[in-house]
This record gives structure tokens, sequence and C-alpha cells, in this order.
């Protein structure tokens, strides 16, 4: 299986700082279709977790683009360019490129 | 609006078996493949099936296959997990999810709890 490994484990910062959380798989998630289906999504306390970024760094229609993916092959970041109290909560990124889906373990963003 | 909504879970012993429902609407049901995820408490999360539009294929990770099934029902708008011989790791809560527009995840059920124990 594909092993997805987040850091850091819990970020800690004031509104309006920037933040950056890396994503990392054991395997190229590049597919043979040419697409890299690497995900990010945000659970905010008591929630479902809810979409943010399909295929590295296509942000869905809702998600403020202060938020952006980069990445490819194993390596991914996901950043927020200035945080602010609506982004608080634990951001995973998970794999569709390979069976089974994984899941990075999370990052948990607290506000200072 | 695309809703999922989740039913059937609760207390369930060890060794039994328990079916979750999901009710989608909003959306043509048939033409996505769909999904199960879950969360065990206080823990990540996991992927647990995914069904195709027709219903002919279905995937499992190692640790449900066997004991899970994903099924669905077009007529209905309805998803289903058979969940056999449970065990207490399989205490979560567990998500249906739509997959679109290819493995991606765009929209996931509030949730529902199973809990095995004796």
């Amino acid at each position: 299986d594909v092993v997805m490994t987040q850091t850091p484990v819990s970020l800690s910062l004031a509104i309006g700082q920037p933040a950056s959380i890396s994503c990392k798989s054991s395997q190229s998630l590049l597919g043979t279709s040419g697409k890299t289906f690497l995900n990010w999504i945000l659970q905010r306390p008591g929630q479902s977790p809810k979409r943010l970024i399909y295929q590295v760094s296509k942000l869905y229609s809702e998600v403020p683009d202060r938020f952006s993916g980069s990445g490819s092959e194993t390596e991914f970041t996901l950043k927020i360019s200035r945080v602010e109290a609506e982004d608080l909560g634990v951001y995973y990124c998970w794999q569709g490129t390979h069976f089974p889906h994984t899941f990075g373990a999370g990052t948990k963003l607290e506000l200072k | 609006e695309v809703q999922l909504v989740e039913s059937g879970g609760g207390l369930v012993q060890p060794g039994r078996s328990l079916k979750l429902s999901c009710a989608a609407s909003g959306f043509t049901f048939s033409n996505y493949y769909m999904a199960w995820v879950r969360q065990a408490p206080k823990k990540g999360l996991e992927w647990v099936a995914t069904i195709s539009t027709s219903g002919s294929r279905t995937y499992y990770p190692d640790s449900v296959k066997g004991r899970f099934t994903i099924s669905r029902d077009n007529a209905k708008s309805s998803l289903y997990l058979q969940m056999n011989s449970l065990k207490s790791e399989d205490t979560a809560t567990y998500y249906c999810a739509r997959h679109h527009p290819g493995p991606e995840v765009d929209y996931w059920g509030q949730g529902v709890m199973v809990t095995v124990s004796s």
C-alpha cells in the first residue's frame, strides 16, 4: 500500500500568517492516465471532511484562492497564503492513484 | 444541492452484522462511482470501499475484503455497505462519499457511527 506521510503533525499560527503542509508518498502518484491523483481535504472540528484541492493543484470552486497546492511524483505541498479563523481543523492529503486509496495521518492547524 | 445522508449505524456485538445505507439526492446517482470511508474515534481516515456506476466493479482494502460488501440501487439513489464478522477495530464513523471527476471525492456525507462492542 502507498504510505502517505504528512508533516508537521500540528501547526499553531496567528491569523494572517502563512501555512505550509508537506505530504510525501512512498510511490509515485503519477497515474497511467498522466494525471496525479493527489487530494487535500479539511476536516473542521465536529464535521465531516470537505474538499479543498484535487489533482495536486486544482481548487474546487468554493475554495478561497489563498489556498494552493503544488508538487509532483512523491512530494506535495499545501500552502495557505494568509491563515483565517475558518481555516482551523485537520488537513489530510490522500491519494487516489493506487488501490487501496490511502490517507496521510493529518496536520492539525490551530490558531495562536 | 448534493446531499448524502447515511443511516443504519449503532451498537453491535463482535462477530455480528450490520448494514449501512446512504441516501443520495441532488444529482444523477447512477452517473457516479461511490465510496465508503471510515474514521475510528480520534483517528485518521481509511478508505473502505468503492463501487462503479453499474455496481459491476467493487474495490476494497485488505482490512475489510471478504467481510464488507458495497452495493447500490440506482433506482433508489442509494448506496449500501453490508458489514459482516464485525470486529472491535471496525468501530468508526462511516462516511458515504461521491467520486468525481475521477477517483477524487467531491462530496462527503455527515457520517454514521458504528460501535462494535460486547
